[in-house]
């Protein structure tokens, strides 16, 4: 199975200012079609999890572009360039490049200062 | 509008089973694959289920192999999850997604098995 890890798993940040999130993956989620299948979702306190970026880079209908994914193969990150207060919840990468075993991140959980 | 409505949770003791529904609206349901996923109490999202747009292929995760049945009705835009021998770490929100680009969740519904 594909293992996800996230870093940090905990992030306080004063609105205005940049923030960063890690995602790896325990192996390549080049797929030979050329695709990496590495999600971004933001689940909000109550609500489902909500796309963000889908693909590594691209940011899904309706998602502000202070949000961007970048990385390749194993190592991908998701950058907030000015944090804003409805930013906040949790953050989930996920992977489907091995399916059926679809395997989400354990989460970075993103705060206000 | 695209959405995906749950429905069927509730309070269920050990040993026992439900069944959950997701209705879907919107979008050409009979053209997707669709998933389950759940989501225990202060805890991250586990992939359930998987089920393939005619059916023909079907996975589970191996927490629920044996004891949990996706089916669909494409003729009624509807998902489904057989539970059956519930336990009490099935206690979660399980949520219905749509695979593809997995951009369409439902709102959830809580199963809790205790006695």
């Amino acid at each position: 199975d594909i293992v996800m890890t996230q870093t940090p798993l905990s992030l306080s940040v004063t609105p205005g200012q940049p923030a960063s999130i890690s995602c790896k993956s325990s192996q390549s989620l080049l797929h030979s079609d050329g695709k990496t299948y590495l999600y971004w979702y933001l689940q909000k306190p109550g609500q489902p999890p909500q796309l963000l970026i889908y693909e590594v880079s691209n940011r899904f209908s309706g998602v502000p572009d202070r949000f961007s994914g970048s990385g390749s193969g194993t190592d991908f990150t998701l950058k907030i360039s000015r944090v804003e207060a409805e930013d906040v919840g949790v953050y989930y990468c996920m992977q489907s490049i091995q399916l059926p075993l679809f395997t989400f991140g354990p989460g970075t959980k993103v705060d206000i200062k | 509008e695209v959405q995906l409505v749950e429905s069927g949770g509730g309070l269920v003791q050990p040993g026992g089973s439900l069944r959950l529904s997701c209705a879907a609206s919107g979008f050409t349901f009979s053209s997707y694959s669709m998933n389950w996923v759940r989501q225990a109490p202060g805890k991250g999202l586990e992939w359930v289920s998987y089920i393939s747009s005619s059916s023909s292929t079907i996975y589970y995760a191996d927490s629920v192999k044996g004891r949990f049945t996706i089916s669909r009705d494409n003729a009624k835009n509807s998902l489904y999850l057989q539970m059956n021998s519930l336990r009490a770490e099935d206690t979660a929100v399980y949520y219905c997604a749509r695979t593809g680009y997995w951009d369409i969740w439902g709102q959830g519904t809580m199963v809790t098995v205790s006695s």
